[in-house]
Order: structure tokens, then sequence, then C-alpha cells
């Protein structure tokens, strides 16, 4: 079936640090990656939606310049969280949408400190 | 209003049992619908689809009305490994997902 490869599952940073999370899809071309974000008993949020080769799209109230979001190729999509501060700590999942339905990376769980 | 409400839960209900989580949408245009599951610390991993007719997997109902705006889920004979969040999800006309902030189920036995 199809996957999607997040890495890291976990990190642990500094605050004032940038964080850098991998999506990769490994046996399809994902043309078009969500990336959501989960703080603790929150539903996901989404914060943007990338395309391979444009900009990507932001939801209001997400900073496009804190989270930049690249996908440069039909298989990658990163996520790179600038700066980070505590309150920047949350689970961060992404999803690509496939012809059977959306499919979920594992989720990176950033904690800032 | 949010776009997809849930009830808040937590369901605490003994094996065997059944249960019915609700939930709503505010987007009339909504293309399609969804029932996730999501274990403690995971990523989602989809339940079933929902369907205007309805839809059966197993011990598993799922139902959409859509004057309504409201989908359900039905689990008959409750087991322990069903114990997780459950997530609505709703598919906007412009292909991106919404999610309710989910319906804890514990299953004792």
């Amino acid at each position: 079936g199809a996957v999607v490869s997040q890495h890291p599952s976990w990190v642990i940073c500094k605050s004032g640090t940038s964080v850098k999370i991998e999506c990769r899809s490994l046996d399809f071309q994902a043309t078009t990656m969500f990336w959501y974000r989960q703080f603790p008993k929150q539903s996901l949020m989404l914060m943007a939606t990338s395309n391979e080769g444009s900009k990507a799209t932001y939801e209001q109230g997400v900073e496009k310049d804190k989270f930049l979001i690249n996908h440069a190729s039909l298989t990658l999509s990163t996520l790179t969280v600038t700066s980070a501060h505590p309150e920047d700590s949350s689970f961060y999942i992404c999803s690509a949408n496939r012809q059977v339905g959306y499919t979920f990376g594992s989720g990176t769980r950033l904690t800032v400190v | 209003r949010k776009e997809v409400e849930q009830d808040p839960g937590p369901f605490n209900v003994p094996e065997g049992a059944t249960v019915a989580f609700n939930c709503t949408y505010s987007n009339s245009a909504s293309q399609s619908f969804f029932w996730y599951r999501q274990d403690c610390r995971k990523e989602p991993k989809l339940l079933m689809s929902v369907y205007s007719s309805g839809n059966e997997d197993g011990r598993f109902t799922a139902q959409l009305n859509r004057a309504s705006q409201y989908i359900s889920l039905l689990i008959r004979d409750s087991k322990l490994s069903d114990s997780a969040t459950y997530l609505c999800v709703v598919n906007s006309n412009n292909n991106d997902m919404r999610f309710g902030a989910g319906t804890r189920l514990t299953v004792k036995p």
C-alpha cells in the first residue's frame, strides 16, 4: 500500500533553533502534500498545502516565514520550523492524497525546550 | 462555529457494548466523508469512508445525512482493541481535509 515516510519521529531542540521535518512518498508520486499540527487532546489542524514545484498555500494564521515548506520533487516535501519556541511544541504530521484515500506519515513529535 | 464538530466524549463502555458517535459539519459543499482512528501518539488511520447510502464494514456502520449535515459511526460488540480516538473527517471540494476534534473511546473488560 501507499506509504509516506516521515522523519524524524521525535525531536527535542533548544529554543531559537530550526528543525526540519521530511515526508517522502515511497511508492507513489505526491504532487500535493498536506501538513497538519495537533496539540494535545485537540484536532489535527491544517497548516499548509504544499504543491510540487510551486509555493505552498498556508492556512490563515499560519506564519509562512516561520513554517517553511519546500516541495522540490514529487516524492519529498519538507517542513522547517524556524526559530522554534516552546509554543511550537506539537505533533506535526503530513498527508498525501491517493486515489484510494489519504495516507499519513507517522508524525513528528517536536518538543522545544 | 467549527467546521467539523464531534461528540466530546470520552466514552467508557464495557466489552460487547454498542456505541455510537456523531459528527456535524458546516460546509454544505463538502464532497466526501471519512472516519479515521487515531491511537495515542500515532498517525490517524482510515477506518472507513462514509457513503450517502450508508455502509457497513464488519462491526462498524457509518451513515451520512447530507440534509442535516450529519455523520455517524456505530460500533457493535466493542472489543478492547477498539479503544482509540475516532476522528470525523470531511473533505471539501478544494480537496483539503478538515478534522473533528475526535471522540475518545475506552472499552473496558
